[in-house]
């Protein structure tokens, strides 16, 4: 039972390019999103968040977009740097509750080609 | 370096033995939580501890698997009589409160366990 989805196992653009992450969930108590990024053999880093009150919160380069009807949420990078090659996990609590525990999806491994 | 300290990085062990992982979380941090990543999966939530308090251990294996955090000394995790399907990446996260979805949860580098 696969609460967390992240369906794109890869995705690949060029250098200053967007990059266009996605994520579903399932879990209708699910309000909190957040997105962490991982390089090989280090641990995952949070990278940005966002509340079930909005729709869209954004850090420098990224941005990311919540649909609550919807259940999908999306990570923008713009514009894509070689650096931010990594894999992506897309993560989800319920502030009521066990908000100390985080559901991940699977990641999607992002390269960023120069 | 102040970050989530974990060891060993890597660990092999023989199927019925033990394996033990530690965790020394963030300078200030009394919240530890332990994830298991599996080949091709996703971190999943196993147990969440404070200091000689088990909080949440929901996610841990029934058997075999126990985790502590003593008053001193890292938390550990601990699988007795380890087989194949234990091999995994275990990380260790802290936060200075309880509450992971602020995005204060940091993670350690992982430790990973395997199993012949």
């Amino acid at each position: 039972d696969q609460q967390v989805k992240q369906n794109s196992p890869s995705l690949s653009v060029q250098e200053g390019r967007i990059s266009i992450l996605n994520c579903d969930y399932t879990n209708s108590m699910f309000d909190y999103f957040l997105w962490y990024k991982k390089y090989p053999a280090e641990g995952p880093t949070f990278l940005i968040s966002i509340s079930s009150i909005k729709d869209k919160n954004e850090d420098g380069r990224f941005t990311v977009f919540l649909n609550k009807s919807a259940k999908h949420l999306s990570l923008h990078i713009v514009p894509s740097q070689p650096g931010d090659s990594a894999v992506y996990f897309c993560a989800a609590s319920a502030i009521r509750g066990s908000n100390y525990k985080l559901t991940f999806g699977k990641g999607t491994l992002l390269t960023v080609n120069p | 370096n102040a970050g989530v300290m974990q060891n060993p990085r890597h660990l092999v062990r023989r199927r019925g033995q033990e394996a033990r992982l530690r965790c020394s979380p963030m300078k200030g941090h009394s919240h530890v939580y332990w994830y298991r990543q599996l080949p091709e999966e996703g971190l999943k939530f196993m147990v969440y501890l404070q200091k000689e308090n088990i909080i949440d251990e929901s996610g841990m294996p029934k058997e075999r698997f126990s985790a502590e955090f003593p008053k001193e000394g890292p938390s550990i995790l601990r699988i007795q009589q380890v087989v194949r399907g234990d091999s995994a990446a275990y990380f260790c996260a802290s936060s200075p409160t309880g509450q992971a979805n602020t995005g204060e949860l940091f993670f350690g580098e992982g430790s990973r366990l395997t199993v012949l």
